[in-house]
C-alpha cells in the first residue's frame, strides 16, 4: 500500500531562488491538500484540489506561491523568489470523498524547506 | 470559523502512567474531530476521528478519545504510556457541513515519556 509521497524531503535554497515540491497522492484519491508547518506550530491549510480543480486557497498563499495538479494526479507546489519566512515543512495530503467531509486525510512525510 | 485549543504544549508522564492530552474545540456547526501523531521529522499519522457516531472513539496504539459536546472537548487518553508514545500530538477540527475535509489544527502537545 503506497502512501502519500513527497519529493524532495529536504531543500536548502538561497533567498530569491525558486523551489518546487512534488506530491504523489494515494492512488485514486480525488482530493489533494497542501499544508505548511513551522516549528512549534500545527499545520496550516494552504490549498486543496478536487481532481484537477483548485477549489480553495488560503490567504497564506501569497502571489509567490502556485500549486497545480495537472490531470488530477500528482501535484506541484512552486515558491518563487523565496524569502526566509518561507522556511517550513510543506505537507501534502490526500483523501477520497464524493461528497461532504469527515473522510480521513492521509499525510505525506513532508518537504522541509530552509531558505538561507 | 472553527478552532481547537490544546492545553499544555508539553506533557511529561512516566512509563506505565495514564496519558491525558487535552483538546477543546470551537465550532458553530457540528464538528468532526481528529487526533494525529507526528514523530520527529515525519508527517502526521491519524490516531482516531470522531464523525458523529459513537462519542467514545477508539484509535490505534491503545489511544481513545471522548467527544463531550457540553464541554466542547475531545481529550485523548491512553491508560498506560509506553516509551514509543513520545511524539507530538495534534488535535484538528473540520466542519461536518463543509464540502471538503479542510482541517484546522491546534498548536500541538509534545508528549515526553520517562522511565
Amino acid at each position: 500500500d503506497t502512501g502519500v509521497s513527497q519529493d524532495p524531503r529536504h531543500k536548502i535554497t538561497k533567498r530569491g531562488q525558486n523551489v518546487t515540491f512534488r506530491c504523489d497522492p494515494i492512488s485514486e484519491h480525488n482530493r489533494l491538500y497542501w499544508y505548511r508547518q513551522t516549528l512549534g506550530q500545527g499545520p496550516e491549510f494552504l490549498t486543496y484540489f478536487q481532481n484537477e480543480a483548485q477549489l480553495e486557497k488560503s490567504r497564506l498563499l501569497s502571489d509567490r506561491f502556485s500549486a497545480e495538479r495537472p490531470k488530477g494526479s500528482f501535484s506541484t507546489l512552486e515558491i518563487q523568489r523565496t524569502e526566509q519566512g518561507d522556511s517550513a515543512m510543506y505537507l501534502c495530503a490526500s483523501s477520497f470523498s464524493l461528497t461532504g467531509s469527515g473522510n480521513t486525510i492521509y499525510f505525506g512525510e513532508g518537504s522541509w524547506l530552509t531558505v538561507v | 470559523a472553527q478552532s481547537v485549543t490544546q492545553l499544555g504544549s508539553h506533557v511529561s508522564v512516566s512509563e506505565g502512567a495514564l496519558v491525558l492530552l487535552r483538546c477543546n474545540y470551537s465550532s458553530s456547526v457540528p464538528p468532526y474531530l481528529f487526533w494525529y501523531v507526528q514523530y520527529p521529522n515525519q508527517g502526521l499519522q491519524l490516531l482516531l476521528k470522531y464523525t458523529s457516531a459513537a462519542t467514545l472513539v477508539k484509535g490505534i496504539n491503545g489511544f481513545e478519545a471522548e467527544f463531550k459536546k457540553s464541554e466542547t472537548s475531545f481529550h485523548l487518553t491512553k491508560p498506560s504510556a509506553h516509551m514509543s508514545d513520545a511524539a507530538e500530538y495534534f488535535c484538528a477540527v473540520t466542519s461536518s457541513t463543509g464540502t471538503a475535509s479542510k482541517l484546522t489544527f491546534g498548536t500541538g502537545t509534545r508528549l515526553q515519556v520517562t522511565l
